[in-house]
């Protein structure tokens, strides 16, 4: 069954450093999100994209955070200079152009910000 | 924008028993509610949905009750199993072409006790 993967698995950084999470969605997909949970809160919306351009981004993703699909298969999120605020657990997804509704997470992306 | 609230944030049950998990949405033009099932350190996974023009659907043990008029859905789970332990998400979108933006609520941590 087709799956969206994220890499890496776990990330440990330091503060003010730049981390790029990196997600493959499921291939004839269109839309692509991002999203985040911190321990033991809810899953929370940060962005969506589609055609190459974000269509809807929330009040979470300022300007220290960019995404980009720089290939036919990669979805890429970057956080320029990472705060102690931004460990979480970041998910992507991605959902095809027909209007079944599902959206298909990946297991995520552990950020931890020292 | 929406917001979803959901009841109980624990729930306990012995093994046989049913469990009931609630929502409440505030946005009329959402349409499409997912409920969500994560174990632990894994993405979110599907596990059913229900569509506005749907009062009811169920599949095998899970069902899942739409109130429009109230603006509250439900999900129901019947004679639960240990493997039923997790943590349940409810979710809702105005779903339009494919894109899907979810809005989660705060999550149920489901224990079933053998």
């Amino acid at each position: 069954e087709p799956e969206v993967t994220q890499t890496p698995s776990h990330q440990v950084t330091q503060m003010g450093q730049e981390v790029i999470l990196r997600c493959v969605p499921i291939s004839n997909h269109l839309y692509f999100y991002w999203y985040r949970q911190i321990l033991g809160q809810k899953v929370e919306f940060l962005v969506s994209f589609y055609n190459n351009e974000i269509s809807e981004k929330s009040e979470i993703f300022d300007d220290q955070f960019s995404v980009e699909r720089p290939d036919g298969s990669n979805f890429t999120l970057k956080i320029r200079s990472t705060k102690l605020e931004d460990s979480a657990m970041y998910f992507c997804a991605s959902s095809d152009r027909f209007n079944t509704g599902e959206l298909f997470f990946g297991e995520g992306s552990r950020l931890t910000v020292l | 924008g929406e917001n979803v609230e959901q009841h109980p944030s624990t729930l306990s049950v012995q093994e046989g028993d049913s469990a009931v998990i609630k929502c409440t949405y505030s946005d009329s033009a959402s349409n499409y509610f997912p409920w969500y099932k994560q174990e632990l350190g894994k993405g979110p996974q599907l596990i059913i949905d229900i569509r506005s023009n749907v009062g009811e659907k169920k599949d095998q043990r899970i069902a899942v009750t739409l109130n429009k008029t109230a603006k509250h859905f439900s999900l129901h789970i019947t004679e639960t199993q240990p493997e039923d332990s997790a943590v349940y998400f409810c979710a809702a979108s105005p779903i339009s072409g494919g894109y899907n933006k979810l809005i989660f609520g705060a999550g149920t941590r489901l224990a079933v006790h053998p």
